[in-house]
């Protein structure tokens, strides 16, 4: 079964330190998405990623970066937590021209 | 730039009727448009797409979802609701190029006996 695996489903932090939430795809996908889910806001997309090596800001990229430095694998950096980046992290994937998003279950990240 | 509306934020049916979830879309080519579902605790599950051609498309778990460009609307239906279609929904547009899909807020099913 084609997985996207996020290493952690709940994580707790406290403010300041430096986050890494990772991502890894076992389905050979190109592309690969970062989003963040809160009550009443949607799905907002803070970075993505076309190839190996290659990131593209989304809609609310402050306060985070990314690395891919493989294909499977697609990390989001909270450079140092605050208390406004709680929420429910998704990471998803997907091949070049195709729209079949495959999501991971989520990382729900609590900044103290 | 491509916009998504849900107007429902929250709609609860009973087991067994019809459902309709509302989606319009502000974009100004033919776009891509799907439907996920959100199971509580978990990653969004595709139910459907539309590219082209029939504007009725069928997904999985019985759904199924309409699109009428003069309305800008993508509504998905289900003729009978079951308890375990309790989840939030998303609509979402894109548009070829590859860029990244935009999401609704969501509207979210509660299904009662």
């Amino acid at each position: 079964d084609v997985k996207v695996t996020q290493s952690s489903r709940y994580l707790v932090k406290r403010t300041g330190e430096k986050v890494f939430l990772e991502c890894v795809q076992d389905m050979d996908h190109e592309n690969m998405f970062w989003y963040r889910q809160d009550p009443g806001l949607g799905l907002r997309l803070i970075y993505f990623s076309y190839d190996v090596k290659m990131k593209e800001k989304g809609d609310i990229p402050e306060g985070y970066s990314v690395s891919r430095e493989k294909k499977e694998r697609f990390s989001l950096i909270l450079e140092s937590a605050s208390t406004n980046q709680t929420s429910m992290y998704l990471c998803a994937s997907s091949y070049t021209g195709s729209y079949g998003y495959t999501f991971g279950s989520g990382t729900r990240l609590t900044v103290v | 730039a491509q916009s998504v509306t849900q107007p429902d934020i929250h709609i609860t049916v009973s087991e067994g009727a019809s459902l309709e979830l509302r989606c319009n879309y502000s974009y100004g080519a033919t776009p891509y448009l799907f439907w996920y579902v959100q199971s509580p605790g978990q990653g969004l599950q595709l139910l459907l797409k539309y590219f082209s051609g029939d504007t009725l498309v069928q997904g999985i778990k019985g759904f199924e979802a309409e699109f009428k460009r003069s309305q800008s609307s993508f509504n998905l239906r289900k003729p009978s609701v079951h308890w375990s279609d309790a989840a939030e929904y998303f609509c979402a547009v894109g548009e070829a190029g590859n860029t990244p899909l935009v999401f609704g807020k969501g509207t979210r099913l509660s299904v009662i006996a």
